[in-house]
């Protein structure tokens, strides 16, 4: 059974301070490592896609590394904002395995 | 540019009921999958079309569950006879790649088995 895990399970922090969770994954036979924020009540949405060791990736605030020989990613949030809480997913693919997700990290930020 | 979309939004049912979900991907997607989502964990996927080959679905559980996409284009999920553990949120997602490549997903259906 392929084991993604995915830490802290939720978070709370003030807005302004930044923050960072983590995505464990199998670092055999890797292929890609997706992370997607779902708002409540919304649809989950696609933050990054990324493929190659060393990757580094940005989007406004929110930036992420990729480690694949050590099987983790990291998930960075700089100057947390009311409107970043989410549940924030990772989703590992394995080149002989369908794509497993996390559980999740859960980020609420308090104004 | 419209949306994945997925109907209904939420369906409250008797076990050993029949149900069925609709998805219409994002227009010129090939690529379409089927996710539940249990409380408290990740979605987990039941299946992948590639056009309408269904070319991932080992975790479909083919007792109850079927899904079919005739044309390529939208996609039925469906559960006969349901039972209470299928209470779930029920998503649909979209890629323009093959493969696992980034996926646009759709509001899900809540599915509530009582």
């Amino acid at each position: 059974i392929l084991n993604v895990e995915q830490s802290p399970q939720s978070l709370h922090v003030q807005e302004g301070d930044s923050t960072n969770f983590t995505c464990s994954f199998p670092s055999s036979n890797f292929y890609a490592l997706h992370w997607y924020r779902w708002e409540t009540a919304k649809s989950p949405e696609a933050l990054f896609v990324m493929t190659l060791n060393g990757d580094e990736k940005k989007k406004g605030r929110i930036s992420a590394t990729l480690n694949t020989k050590e099987g983790y990613s990291y998930l960075y949030i700089k100057g947390s904002q009311p409107e970043d809480s989410a549940t924030y997913l990772c989703a590992y693919v394995g080149g002989n395995t369908p794509l497993v997700f996390g559980k999740g990290t859960r980020l609420s930020v308090i104004a | 540019e419209a949306g994945v979309v997925q109907s209904p939004r939420y369906k409250i049912i008797e076990k050993k009921q029949p149900v069925a979900f609709w998805c219409n991907p994002i227009s010129g997607h090939n690529t379409l999958y089927w996710y539940r989502q249990n409380l408290g964990q990740g979605p987990e996927l039941l299946i992948r079309y590639e056009n309408e080959e269904a070319v991932d679905d080992s975790q479909l559980p083919k007792d109850r569950f079927s899904a079919e996409r005739l044309k390529g284009v939208d996609s039925t999920l469906k559960i006969q006879p349901a039972e209470l553990g299928d209470s779930a949120v029920y998503l649909c997602a979209s890629s323009g790649l093959a493969g696992y490549s980034e996926q646009f997903f759709g509001p899900g259906t809540r599915l509530t088995v009582l």
